[in-house]
Order: structure tokens, then sequence, then C-alpha cells
């Protein structure tokens, strides 16, 4: 059975930091890892997805990257901003479509 | 492109009553799936539409039921509701045959009281 970590709970940065979340998984047979960012009270907003085949992919300041056989994921957010504040979320597909979701990661980002 | 759309946005419902919850899913997409978000968890999957018919299935019980209609939207029901189906109920859309991102409506916040 699939679970997905999450660390840390919470974060709490300084503007202009860099700062480095982590998700990890306990089946490394998947399709893929997708990355989300989630306001309070809102839908999820996909940030990356990262295929099975891939190492890491890159979206602006974001940088997410993957490591099967560690079963270990983490996205990277460069000269962070008080907009970057919301929870992340990370989620495993490896039953075409099924995604298992961690915990989250609470990121506040202090001007 | 209007993306995952659902409605209605707020619910509140009474304890035993049932409920509808509507997606339409983005443009392109032909699978629909459903998560139940509680406060301060990540979502946990519910089901998964395809072809109109249920094609994987979380652990739900029986309560939770849904329907994908030929324009490839989606509805999700639950009968005798129970305080603890107070949640926000997530749609996403996706591709069944590629293996690209899925994408998130703004989700149905419902309120059992």
């Amino acid at each position: 059975k699939q679970e997905v970590t999450q660390i840390p709970a919470a974060l709490s940065v300084p503007e202009g930091e860099n700062l480095v979340l982590n998700c990890s998984f306990t089946d490394s047979a998947i399709y893929n890892l997708q990355w989300f960012r989630q306001d309070p009270g809102k839908g999820l907003t996909s940030l990356l997805l990262i295929q099975s085949s891939q190492r890491e992919q890159t979206s602006g300041r974001l940088n997410a990257s993957l490591d099967k056989s560690s079963g270990r994921s983490t996205l990277y957010i460069a000269a962070s901003q008080p907009g970057d504040s919301a929870t992340y979320l990370c989620a495993v597909d490896n039953q075409g479509g099924k995604l298992i979701f961690g915990q989250g990661t609470e990121l506040s980002v202090k001007p | 492109d209007a993306g995952v759309t659902q409605s209605p946005t707020h619910l509140i419902k009474t304890r035993g009553q049932q409920v509808t919850l509507r997606c339409s899913p983005k443009s392109g997409h032909d699978t629909v799936s459903w998560y139940q978000q509680a406060l301060g968890q990540g979502p946990q999957f519910i089901f998964q539409y395809y072809e109109e018919e249920e094609r994987q299935r979380g652990n739900f019980p029986d309560r939770f039921s849904g329907h994908q209609f030929p324009n490839y939207s989606s509805e999700l029901n639950v009968n005798a509701l129970l305080l603890g189906d107070s949640a926000l109920y997530l749609c996403a859309s996706s591709s069944w045959t590629e293996n690209t991102e899925a994408f998130f409506g703004q989700g149905t916040r419902l309120t059992v009281v």
C-alpha cells in the first residue's frame, strides 16, 4: 500500500530565503509524481509533474526532483516571496490516475 | 478554457439528507476523479470515472456513488449524510491515455449539521 509522507508539516522562513520541501513514498512503482499548491479553503493548483522516467522538472523559481530508488522527491523554491505562502502537497500516481497525497507542508514566508 | 469547474461552491445539509455535487472537466480531458479533503489533511481518493464507468474506487462506503455523462461531466452523490462527511470535495480531470498532470477544481465545501 502506497504511503506518502511530507516533512516538515509546517515551515516559516524570511522573505528571500531558498527552501526545500520533502516528500517520501513507500512504493517506487509510480507513473508520476505531482506537486500542488493549495491556498486556504481553495482547490489545488498544479505546480510541477515529474514522469517516472525523469529526474527533475523546473518552472520559474521552482525545481522538483525525483529519486524513485530511494522513494523521495524534493521541491526547491528559490528566493521565496510572501506570495508563496500556502500549503504544498505532493501526490504520487502508481495506479493509473489514482493520486495518493501526503499531508502537506504549510509554508509561511514572512516579509 | 474554463478549466475544471465545480458546483456549488458551498453547501449546508442536515444529517441523514442526500447531496449531489457536480464537476465539469477541463477541455480535452475525459477522466474525472473525486477526492475528499478533511480539514488539515491531504485529499483522499473516492473514485474515478472514464467512459461513464467507475474505474477505480478508494476506501469509501457505498453511500458515496457517482456518475459520468457522455460530455465527460460528473456527479458525486452522498446518501444518508453523516457529520463526518463534512469536508472539501475536490474534482480532478485528466486524460485516460496520456500520462499528464491532473487539474483540480476549486472544490465544494460541504457542511453537515
